[in-house]
């Protein structure tokens, strides 16, 4: 049982435009939301995280937006950049600090 | 920012034969944890430490994995036997909600 989806494998977007990445959820006890970059070869690298009781969370370039009753968020990246080329993770945690991930959509930007 | 380092980085095993990783936090935090990541699928987590103490292991395969943190900062995790579908890289991460990963150990069991 997924308890956190990422339905997008992949997306492909161009240079300067909008990248939306997309992730939902099952467990209603989840009330802290994260994204993770992945290069190859590396570890996560922790992005951008919203908390239940915040509906949008801005960090430069990136925003995330959570939207409880329907269990979704999602991630903006404006402008996309070449560099952002990566698999981005979405995970989602309760209380205990367990992080459950989704599959990863992988991003690729083109100049 | 935390830091994490894990070795080896990489590591090829036979089946039914042992392995074992580290990971050092460079920074200290209570809390770490060991995930597997399986090729194309998301980390998932395996064992959660507070301090020395396991807070939980119910993914854990206890019958070939095993774990430990000592003295609140380093941990090691083993495998023994390794089987085909250990087959994954392996990742140390500490911190709260906001979790800080190492690099990794990727390891193949041939």
């Amino acid at each position: 049982d997924q308890q956190v989806k990422q339905n997008s494998p992949s997306l492909s977007v161009q240079e300067g435009r909008i990248s939306i990445l997309n992730c939902d959820y099952t467990n209603s006890m989840f009330d802290y939301f994260l994204w993770y970059k992945k290069y190859p070869a590396e570890g996560p690298t922790f992005l951008i995280s919203i908390s239940s009781i915040k509906d949008k969370n801005e960090d430069g370039r990136f925003t995330v937006f959570l939207n409880k009753s329907a269990k979704h968020l999602s991630l903006h990246i404006v402008p996309s950049q070449p560099g952002d080329s990566a698999v981005y993770f979405c995970a989602a945690t309760g209380s205990n600090y367990k992080l459950t991930f989704g599959k990863g959509t992988l991003l690729t930007v083109n100049p | 920012e935390a830091g994490v380092a894990q070795s080896p980085r990489y590591k090829i095993i036979e089946k039914r034969q042992s392995v074992a990783f580290w990971c050092n936090p460079i920074s200290g935090h209570a809390t770490l944890y060991w995930y597997q990541q399986i090729l194309g699928q998301g980390p998932k987590l395996l064992i959660q430490f507070q301090n020395n103490g396991v807070v939980d292991d119910s993914q854990l395969p206890k019958d070939r994995f095993s774990a430990e943190r000592l003295k609140g900062v380093d941990s090691t995790l083993k495998i023994q036997p390794a089987k085909l579908e250990d087959s994954a890289v392996y990742l140390c991460a500490i911190g709260g909600n906001e979790q800080f990963f190492g690099p990794g150990t990727r390891l193949t069991v041939l």
